[in-house]
């Protein structure tokens, strides 16, 4: 089974401040990994994914197999970064149906 | 030209009732799925049709079923509805079953009185 653990609900920060959200997995496969993101009043969309290994608003994500994590860092917060951000990870086979972890709320203070 | 559509975004109803909600994406994809976030923002696959191939979440009770006419829409039928099922559902679409990268519509939100 593919499970996807998002320990933090809220993270609060200030403008200017470095930002990690963190995002373990478990999968015993080869996972495919993804950072979802949701504005206020806007759908999910894609921030980046794991294979694609690009910076994306600034943010980045590197795929540490031997901990099975996939942490979102940002040296520096906007306040546009407010926002909720989910983990997400496709599988092999009959699982690849992307699960999502349980999201994280960032909020970035003036 | 809104890839993912879903509607109505906004459904109160009663308790008992029997809904739907439509989803539809004009974006060719073969793969679309509904998701249920509940009210601590927790998103959690209920099912995913793939070229006529349903694949279901077994905690999903069978008050809920999707039908697909076509690749390009899937929709969700709710029997009997009951407070619990209060939500906001997603639907989504994918390239092709392991493309990855999901394209969301803009939830449905659904109260149960």
């Amino acid at each position: 089974a593919q499970r996807v653990t998002q320990p933090e609900k809220l993270l609060s920060v200030f403008k200017g401040a470095p930002v990690e959200l963190k995002c373990n997995y478990s999968y015993s496969g080869s996972p495919e990994l993804f950072w979802y993101v949701q504005y206020s009043r806007q759908r999910l969309q894609l921030l980046l994914r794991h294979i694609s290994r690009e910076s994306i608003k600034g943010f980045t994500a590197d795929l540490n197999k031997g901990e099975t994590s996939f942490h979102l860092k940002k040296p520096f917060a906007q306040e546009e970064d407010s926002a909720m951000y989910y983990c997400a990870l496709s599988g092999q086979g009959g699982s690849y149906i992307p699960t999502f972890g349980r999201g994280t709320s960032l909020i970035v203070h003036p | 030209d809104t890839a993912v559509s879903q509607t109505p975004k906004y459904l109160v109803t009663q308790m008992g009732n029997d809904k739907s909600i439509k989803c539809e994406q004009n974006l060719g994809h073969d793969t679309m799925y509904w998701y249920k976030q509940d009210s601590k923002k927790f998103l959690k696959i209920m099912f995913s049709y793939n070229n006529k191939e349903l694949i279901i979440n077994e905690t999903v009770p069978n008050r809920f079923s999707p039908k697909s006419p076509d690749k390009a829409h899937l929709n969700l039928h709710i029997n009997s509805l009951e407070l619990g099922d209060s939500a906001v559902y997603f639907c989504a679409s994918s390239q092709a079953a392991r493309a990855g990268e999901l394209f969301f519509g803009e939830g449905s939100r659904l109260t149960v009185l």
